[in-house]
């Protein structure tokens, strides 16, 4: 079963409107978690990585006050699209680091966003 | 220079073919590498890590080649359930830690 939980799945929101989606890791605690944006026949693009306790560090191009992220547990992290527009349409997809050495990656189900 | 590079295909391959992979990354510096696989619509599946050594799981064998920073996936009597996008990644190296960088995936489809 899956490790790494993410909600919702789907979404459709209102242009101008906020959604919050969640990633969960099930079993074990993940002091970091990543979040992806894939676009139609193109790669995962990594956002972010929040870090459980501080900020989030972005990637380059990416708004941190459009794209909220909050690590407030070792189990839980949150991406909040804020004022959302048809462009940010897309495949968001988070991942936790388990393990001291981190070197086993889960990833969530992804959440198709749909902005109208 | 995309930092990892792969041909998109789509490759198209009759039911037991053999269908190989390339995929170039531009980090040297890179320390871990991995051929993830992808189903339409969903989150993307560690296939397998790739060594330096080379390694085989079932049908599936990955290739790593350091100094050309070429990395390879052969598939052997392919199955219909293959069809699917394969993802080159690459982490690690310096300010990359266990981030992963993604290809934008080679679509396999696998027809009677």
């Amino acid at each position: 079963g899956a490790v790494v939980s993410q909600h919702p799945s789907w979404v459709i929101c209102k242009s101008g409107t906020s959604v919050k989606i969640e990633c969960r890791s099930l079993d074990f605690q993940a002091t970091t978690m990543f979040w992806y944006r894939q676009f139609p026949k193109q790669s995962l693009m990594l956002m972010a990585t929040s870090n459980e306790g501080s900020k989030a560090t972005y990637e380059q191009g990416v708004e941190k006050d459009k794209f909220l992220i909050n690590h407030a547990s070792l189990t839980l992290s949150t991406l909040t699209v804020t004022s959302a527009h048809p462009e940010d349409s897309s495949f968001y997809i988070c991942s936790a680091l388990r393990g001291a050495s981190g070197n086993t990656i889960y990833f969530g189900e992804g959440s198709w966003l749909t902005v109208v | 220079r995309k930092e990892v590079e792969q041909d998109p295909g789509p490759f198209n391959v009759p039911e037991g073919a053999t269908v190989a992979f390339n995929c170039t990354y531009s980090n040297s510096a890179s320390q871990s590498f991995f051929w993830y696989r992808q189903d339409c619509r969903k989150e993307p599946k560690l296939l397998m890590s790739v060594y330096s050594s080379g390694n085989e799981d079932g049908r599936f064998t990955a290739q790593l080649n350091r100094a050309s920073q070429y990395i390879s996936l052969l598939i052997r009597d392919s199955k219909l359930s293959d069809s699917a996008t394969y993802l080159c990644v690459v982490s690690g190296g310096p300010g990359g830690g266990n981030k992963l960088t993604f290809g934008t995936g080679t679509q396999l489809k696998v027809e009677l």
